[in-house]
């Protein structure tokens, strides 16, 4: 099942923050987000594991809730190299094995 | 190599025709994903490898799509019978493990006309 992510675009001014949120409707083992440029691939900003952990990456930071199977994404004093496609990648499954489901993405402009 | 290689980085065919798409992982990357992103969309999933099981086929959007992984290293995405709506980049994508990184390929531009 794709998580669902919001807003589906914003636009800042450098310096600005940002929240994006991503949910489920399926139990998570971890929450994965990337950021994706303009024609180029996908990069990993960081994982979430189960436990409400809050992990930070430089001005970027985000918290995994389990038991609300939401993530959301922290930006802080935007700069304009935060410009792109956010996308949050929910692992889940059974069996032994799990998957990564992404969901639509969520871009976002940082203008001057 | 140093990340994931993809070829060929942009095919054209015509509608009909079959494509093959190959990715080449991380050395020692055991999980393997196959994405397809269409101009401006999200990330599709479409199969998944562990090793070279393939555990979850649900993603392929039609029997027209197939996947394998040999030695669990190289895999290729066969695409029988193009349509113009198989038109997208197809990305590949490999990790470690559960949990931690995956690194994405430059990806496959699938044109069918």
């Amino acid at each position: 099942q794709q998580p669902v992510q919001s807003p589906q675009a914003v636009i800042l001014r450098e310096g600005e923050d940002a929240v994006i949120n991503c949910s489920s409707s399926k139990a998570l083992y971890s929450v994965h987000w990337y950021r994706q440029k303009h024609g180029e691939a996908p990069v990993f900003l960081m994982i979430l594991l189960k436990g409400g952990e809050q992990k930070g990456h430089e001005k970027i930071s985000a918290s995994f809730n389990e038991k609300k199977q939401q993530s959301s994404l922290y930006l802080t004093a935007s700069q304009l190299s935060y410009s792109g496609t956010y996308f949050c990648g929910t692992e889940w499954g059974s069996g032994g094995y799990q998957k990564v489901t992404f969901g639509t993405g969520t871009k976002l402009q940082v203008i001057p | 190599g140093a990340g994931v290689s993809q070829s060929p980085s942009n095919k054209v065919t015509e509608k009909g025709k079959d494509v093959e798409l190959r990715c080449d992982p991380i050395s020692g990357h055991t999980a393997l994903y196959w994405y397809r992103q269409s101009l401006g969309q999200g990330l599709e999933f479409l199969i998944y490898f562990q090793g070279n099981s393939a555990p979850d086929k649900s993603g392929l959007p039609s029997d027209r799509f197939s996947a394998e992984r040999t030695g669990g290293s190289v895999s290729t995405l066969t695409i029988q019978r193009t349509q113009q709506e198989d038109s997208a980049v197809y990305l590949c994508a490999s990790s470690l493990a559960r949990n931690t990184e995956a690194f994405f390929g430059q990806g496959t531009r699938l044109t069918v006309v």
